[in-house]
């Protein structure tokens, strides 16, 4: 099985402020036929469903913001909120596609405003 | 637009069994991989089960085999998750989401339902 250990557990950020949440993997999900990186984001405000943000790791879904961007490769990967909205309040989390049909999230990063 | 509407959850005690359903709108159905993920209270998400479009294979978490059954209808856009054995561990909100499709590849879960919520107890 292939682990997803996200840092850190919880985060506040001022509005405005750059938010970064972390993703490791405990192997490579990274292909090397198509040099894709099988990793995505998600992120679920409360009492609603996670909502898509980022696929290939670095690829946002339609109609995501641009101050969402995903970076990484292999077992290192990033979600950075460049500017953070109010509207950013959620929990966020990563999940590995490299081992489908078998699918891990991680256990979700808290994004609160300072 | 893309619906998926999740329905069949309720209270049911440890032993008992429970059929979830999750009915599709919006695309086409037959041509997705499916699956079920889950959510215990203030927990996070756990993928459950995954199904192929034609039935021909279906995958579970190590902590569902053998008590979990995941099916689908084509003619009728419609997933399914059959529960038996329930235990108080299974409690959660179950949804339902599409496997996205892109360039050949399968990649995240492009579309959820709004969840229907599952409690095993006495």
């Amino acid at each position: 099985d292939i682990v997803m250990t996200q840092s850190p557990d919880s985060l506040a950020v001022s509005l405005g402020e750059r938010a970064t949440i972390n993703c490791k993997s405990s192997q490579s999900l990274l292909y090397s036929p198509n040099n894709k990186n099988y990793l995505a984001w998600y992120q679920q405000k409360p009492g609603q469903p996670p909502k898509l943000l980022i696929f290939w790791a670095s690829t946002r879904e339609s109609g995501v913001p641009d101050r969402f961007s995903g970076s990484g490769s292999g077992t290192d990967f990033t979600l950075t909120i460049s500017s953070l909205q109010a509207e950013d309040v959620a929990v966020y989390y990563c999940q590995q596609y490299f081992n489908t049909p078998l699918y891990n999230f991680g256990q979700g990063t808290k994004l609160e405003i300072k | 637009e893309v619906q998926l509407v999740e329905s069949g959850g309720g209270l049911v005690q440890p032993g008992g069994s429970l059929r979830l359903s999750c009915a599709a709108s919006g695309f086409i159905f037959s041509s997705h991989w499916m699956s079920w993920v889950r959510q215990a209270p203030g927990k996070g998400l756990e993928w459950v089960a995954n199904i192929k479009q034609d039935e021909s294979e279906k995958y579970y978490v190590d902590s569902v085999k053998g008590r979990f059954t995941i099916s689908r209808d084509n003619a009728r856009n419609s997933l399914y998750l059959q529960m038996n054995s329930l235990r108080a561990e299974d409690t959660a909100v179950y949804y339902c989401a599409r496997i996205s499709r892109r360039d050949g590849y399968n990649d995240g879960f492009d579309y959820w339902g709004q969840g229907t919520l599952v409690t095993v107890s006495s």
